[in-house]
């Protein structure tokens, strides 16, 4: 089955721009429609971030609408997030994950991304 | 924007008891829209169930989803060790795109 793995910087400076990479394997990105991320703050619960159509479409959640971009790149087979103007408020560990069917099926592993100066 | 509640907040049983954990909605979510979610420390969220009442893929059958409109709840029937974690109920709203979790149940060891 599909294989997701997150990867990125750890610590991203205030203000700066948030930029991670979900590496899918064992699947072409074009065998699921939608691709997922989610975030978790240490000891809190999840918010979902947004989605991005393997054909390009994306759907934000409102809250973080106005500093997120999704991409997608079918040549190397991974989603990409991009979050900016960071503060403390957005250390969490994030998780990218298909999006299908209205639930999120297959999950990386996750990457906590800290954001202090 | 449709609020999910989940109670308890934490749920404390032995193995073998039988756990009910709700998920309250706001507003009435469609069951193709709602699924629920395992997390043990550590580790991301496994979906349990999809659409309600149907199990993913390799869920063993002592997890069963239920409910409709307002309400849902995600039973297990005769709880193992490997059961004790936290679980998020999520709900997909159309207008706009969106998706929420519930605050999460923490099911423990009693």
């Amino acid at each position: 089955q599909v294989q997701l793995q997150e990867s990125g910087p750890g610590l991203v400076e205030p203000s700066g721009t948030l930029s991670l990479t979900c590496a899918v394997s064992r699947a072409s990105i074009t065998t699921h429609s939608w691709w997922g991320w989610v975030r978790q703050p240490p000891g809190k619960g999840l918010e979902w971030i947004g989605a991005i159509y393997h054909g390009g479409s994306t759907n934000y959640n409102p809250s973080l609408k106005s500093r997120v971009t999704m991409s997608v790149d079918k040549s190397n087979n991974q989603v990409s997030l991009k979050l900016n103007s960071v503060t403390a408020a957005d250390t969490a560990v994030y998780y990218c994950a298909t999006n299908d069917n209205y639930c999120l099926e297959h999950w990386g592993q996750g990457t906590l991304v800290t954001v202090s100066s | 924007e449709i609020v999910l509640t989940q109670s308890p907040g934490t749920l404390s049983l032995s193995p073998g008891e039988r756990a009910t954990l709700s998920c309250r909605a706001s507003q009435s979510v469609g069951s193709s829209y709602l699924a629920w979610y395992q997390q043990k420390p550590g580790q991301a969220p496994r979906l349990l169930i999809y659409a309600a009442s149907s199990r993913a893929t390799g869920i063993p059958d002592r997890f069963s989803g239920s409910g409709s409109g307002t309400d849902f709840t995600l039973t297990i029937s005769s709880l193992e060790p490997e059961d004790f974690a936290v679980y998020y109920c999520q709900q997909y709203d159309t207008s706009p795109p969106v998706y929420t979790f519930g605050q999460g149940t923490k099911l423990e060891i009693k």
